[in-house]
């Protein structure tokens, strides 16, 4: 049993389109990231939540603790955007990371 | 923005040596640093937590005597894959938090294949 659960696995979109992942989580977190991985490898930490909304340029991340969900969402996406983005919640009272399998994004021009 | 390096970024071994990976936080502090392993296709996958001046916590089921991590700095953790056999062979992360809110800054990671 995995504690993040990401959806999609896979999404291919338009340039131009909305985008929007989800993740969902089994344990009480202190905080909730969200990571974007490029083909490389290396990976950027672009939002960590604990509560409400957050957004930075055409990225809005939201968290509802009550019902242990989280939304990622790309507006006008680019093909720049194309990569993984994975979910990774830190539990309450830990230094630990329990991460989403990730959701594999590819933007076409 | 806090940076972190690691050094090697790719090393190929062959099966039986030991294999050591440095994790640098360039312009920050960092008293915790985390090592993370990601198989193809796969998430990351936490490993150790890393602590300046005392021992690492290893998560359950990663081997500390194969796994070794030293933090002797607040700059620097060293992970040394000893005796490294073909199923060693991953992607290996390390991150570090740093900021008010702890944001974690990761490293770019390294390949590692054992033949």
């Amino acid at each position: 049993k995995n504690e993040v659960e990401q959806s999609p696995q896979n999404l291919t979109a338009q340039e131009g389109e909305f985008i929007t992942i989800n993740c969902s989580y089994s344990v009480g977190i202190s905080a909730l990231h969200w990571l974007q991985q490029h083909p490389g490898g290396g990976i950027v930490s672009l939002f960590m939540l604990s509560s409400g909304k957050k957004k930075h340029g055409r990225l809005i991340a939201t968290i509802n603790i009550q019902e242990k969900h989280s939304s990622l969402h790309i507006t006008a996406s680019h093909p720049r955007d194309s990569a993984v983005y994975i979910c990774a919640v830190t539990p309450k009272r830990t230094h630990q990371f329990y991460f989403g399998t990730g959701t594999s994004l590819t933007v076409i021009p | 923005g806090a940076v972190v390096s690691q050094h090697p970024s790719r090393v190929i071994c062959k099966s039986g040596t030991s294999v050591k990976i440095e994790c640098r936080s360039l312009d920050f502090q960092a008293t915790t640093m985390f090592w993370y392993r990601q198989f193809p296709k796969q998430s990351l996958m936490l490993m150790a937590t890393s602590n300046e001046g005392s021992k690492a916590t290893y998560e359950q089921g990663v081997e500390k005597d194969k796994f070794l991590i030293n933090h002797a700095s607040l700059t620097l953790s060293t992970l040394t894959v000893t005796s490294a056999h073909p199923e060693d062979s991953s992607f290996y992360i390390c991150s570090a938090p740093w900021g008010v809110r702890d944001t974690q800054y990761f490293g770019p990671g390294t390949r590692l294949t054992v033949l």
